[in-house]
């Protein structure tokens, strides 16, 4: 079936380094891809997200590009500041519509030091 | 405009017994869906309503039921709480534009005892 691996947490980095998150998917057809990011206590915030191969999806100096050959949708920022830390979960949608169930990774907590 | 509400936002409950928990989805959108977020875990889907009926499911046993309102808003119901019921609990809502994709709740915690 279809599923979601990322990078097992927790990542831990000092502000203004650079950031990446690796996630890797399994999927037939041509899914969705999702980064949803987990504020302590809080529900899902959707990051970004990509439909189709070679898309790049960005938002708030976060940016993941849709690399069909490799299957993967990794989540990378320049430069992140503490209030980047949080729970990051990759996840897919394994049809191109908002109403079919998400297929979630486990997460990756990441902590930034000022 | 108010996005995914849900009630209440923590719960306590006892092994065997029963618990209903509440969402209101984002204005505008009609389809609704709980997922089951264990500590440390992702989220995992459990079912989704349209149109007031139950149009998906995830792999999760009849002690979970739902129902959908005319407005739209939803309910999870949890028969015979086991210990590992305990999580977070999240509802996303969805809408007309597909490409946008689902919007979540701050989630209910559930803790059974």
């Amino acid at each position: 079936g279809d599923s979601v691996t990322q990078m097992e947490g927790p990542v831990t980095l000092s502000e203004e380094a650079f950031l990446t998150i690796n996630c890797t998917y399994t999927a037939t057809g041509y899914p969705s891809l999702f980064w949803y990011v987990q504020y302590p206590g809080e529900g899902l915030q959707l990051l970004l997200k990509a439909t189709k191969a070679d898309d790049k999806g960005s938002n708030k100096g976060f940016e993941a590009t849709y690399r069909k050959e490799t299957t993967s949708f990794h989540l990378e920022k320049g430069s992140v500041q503490v209030s980047d830390s949080a729970v990051y979960f990759c996840a897919l949608s394994p049809r191109n519509s908002g109403n079919t169930p998400l297929v979630f990774g486990k997460g990756t907590r990441l902590s930034v030091i000022a | 405009d108010a996005g995914v509400t849900q009630s209440p936002t923590h719960l306590i409950k006892t092994r065997g017994q029963q618990v209903t928990l509440r969402c209101s989805p984002k204005s505008g959108h009609d389809t609704v869906s709980w997922y089951q977020q264990a500590l440390g875990q992702g989220p995992q889907f459990i079912f989704q309503y349209y149109e007031e009926e139950e149009r998906q499911r995830g792999n999760f046993p009849d002690r979970f039921s739902g129902h959908q309102f005319p407005n739209y808003s939803s309910e999870l119901n949890v028969n015979a709480l086991l210990l590992g019921d305990s999580a977070l609990y999240l509802c996303a809502s969805s809408g007309w534009d597909r490409s946008v994709g689902q919007y979540f709740g701050p989630g209910t915690r559930l803790t059974v005892t």
